[in-house]
């Protein structure tokens, strides 16, 4: 699977967007792009993945570039409890299926 | 959390001694897996199992056991030859289909004194 650089902390206002970049420049071409974010002391929660086009959900927005080497998680209106780690991890979806979690981005919801 | 369930949330054991995690899901997921999370990491892999009767070792498989004997179950048995046994443990399931995400359990705190 290939590597994913984030930033290890960010702040974000409340009720204002959240914007959570991603580097992953080694990315294949059958690798997808998951988020997931993880509540203190709580089991990682998935939020949303795409391959090349821009997907949203009802948590999130993925914002994939043309060249597929990085990527922008967007919270629209955050709020006190989006305080989590987020993580993002490129990886294809069949055999193995192993995902392969970083360090991932603290954020901070200031209120 | 959905339909997994890990129990106890906190466990307490004494240096020495095996503890067996459990990790039980009524989702009728084929995969499930375990990984480990040190304080201020990311999650490792420990086992994984693919289908009923079958698993296989992932990163960091030394000091630990699995069993996958029914679809709904996959215990965890941290034996005395992990070194470093205290961690938070999550248990995960997956469809087999193609596309879909994993889905955590709470996990469980397991702390060795």
């Amino acid at each position: 699977d290939a590597k994913t650089t984030q930033p290890p902390s960010m702040d974000c206002a409340e009720g204002r967007a959240a914007n959570l970049p991603c580097n992953h420049s080694t990315i294949s071409g059958n690798e997808y792009v998951y988020w997931y974010r993880q509540i203190h002391s709580q089991g990682p929660q998935y939020i949303i993945h795409g391959l090349k086009n821009n997907e949203t959900n009802e948590m999130a927005s993925l914002i994939i570039t043309e060249d597929r080497k990085s990527s922008t998680l967007i919270l629209p209106h955050a709020t006190l409890r989006d305080t989590a780690v987020y993580y993002c991890i490129v990886r294809v979806t069949q055999g193995r299926d192993k995902i392969i979690f970083g360090k991932g981005t603290r954020l901070h919801i200031l209120p | 959390d959905g339909g997994i369930t890990q129990s106890p949330k906190y466990l307490f054991r004494k240096e020495g001694q095996n503890v067996t995690l459990s990790c039980e899901q009524n989702l009728n997921h084929d995969a499930m897996y375990w990984y480990r999370q040190d304080p201020g990491q990311g999650l490792r892999l420990i086992y994984y199992s693919q289908i009923v009767n079958d698993f296989q070792k992932g990163d960091i498989a030394e000091g630990y056991s699995v069993s996958r004997e029914k679809k709904e179950s996959f215990p965890l048995t941290v034996t005395s030859a992990q070194k470093n046994p205290t961690a938070f443990y999550l248990c995960a399931t997956k469809p087999s289909r193609a596309g879909y995400e994993q889905y955590f359990g709470p996990g469980t705190r397991l702390t060795v004194t």
